[in-house]
């Protein structure tokens, strides 16, 4: 199993491209999700999502769209870069619980820098 | 409001010292879950180990112990006979009953010195 994969590993945009970042799990878990890391701040939660064909906001959704059309995908979107873009982004999945919080399994993570 | 404070920024010791980081938790939910990461240099978060908030036995794993104490809304960790591969940033993190989500802390960078 490869686990959580996300393409690409580092990209440089300049200010106002688009680009979509892709994470795929293969352990069939139900949740996913996008969370960004900067410097002094831990991560932080863009968007997840509990199930195919249902997204939701995290604590820090601007600027960014996200879609899950398959079980196994999950895709960020950044529609116009900015600067503040700049960080590097973790995809997580976790399985099903009703009851607790289970435990998340992360990506590799992928660099951005936007200029 | 839930919230996950780990106040050491960066903690460095010599190899085979013991060293512990630090991690306090807010929350007003009775159920709730806390999680310790480890980020080595290489980038990718490597999950530790989970914890339920009606449990309050210390783990031990190899040279990692936990000490989880709900009175002081701790969940701190413990490397014994500390290794240059144990250099790392580690995170503390926060799940709630019936969320989804994680509250992280922003990390304890830990240097190990040969």
């Amino acid at each position: 199993n490869a686990g959580v994969t996300q393409t690409p590993k580092f990209r440089v945009l300049k200010t106002g491209q688009s680009m979509t970042l892709l994470c795929a799990q293969d352990m069939n878990h139900e949740y996913m999700y996008w969370y960004r890391q900067d410097p002094g701040m831990g991560l932080r939660l863009i968007h997840y999502s509990v199930g195919e064909g249902t997204t939701a906001k995290g604590e820090v959704p601007d600027g960014y769209n996200v879609s899950r059309l398959k079980k196994q995908n999950f895709l960020l979107g950044l529609e116009s870069a900015a600067p503040s873009q700049t960080s590097v982004y973790f995809c997580a999945s976790s399985p099903p619980s009703r009851r607790y919080t289970d435990t998340q399994y992360f990506g590799p993570g992928t660099r951005l820098t936007v200029l | 409001a839930q919230k996950v404070t780990q106040a050491q920024t960066e903690i460095s010791v010599v190899e085979k010292e013991d060293v512990t980081l630090d991690c306090v938790y807010e929350t007003r939910d009775t159920t709730y879950y806390l999680f310790w990461y480890k980020q080595p240099p290489s980038g990718e978060l490597v999950f530790l180990i989970r914890r339920n908030s009606f449990d309050e036995q210390n783990e031990i794993s190899g040279r990692y112990s936990w000490n989880f104490q709900k009175s002081t809304s701790s969940f701190n960790f413990t490397i014994t006979a500390s290794q240059v591969v144990d250099s790392a940033v580690y995170f503390c993190a926060l799940g709630g009953s019936g969320t989804y989500k994680y509250i992280f802390g922003t990390g304890t960078r830990l240097k190990v010195l040969a």
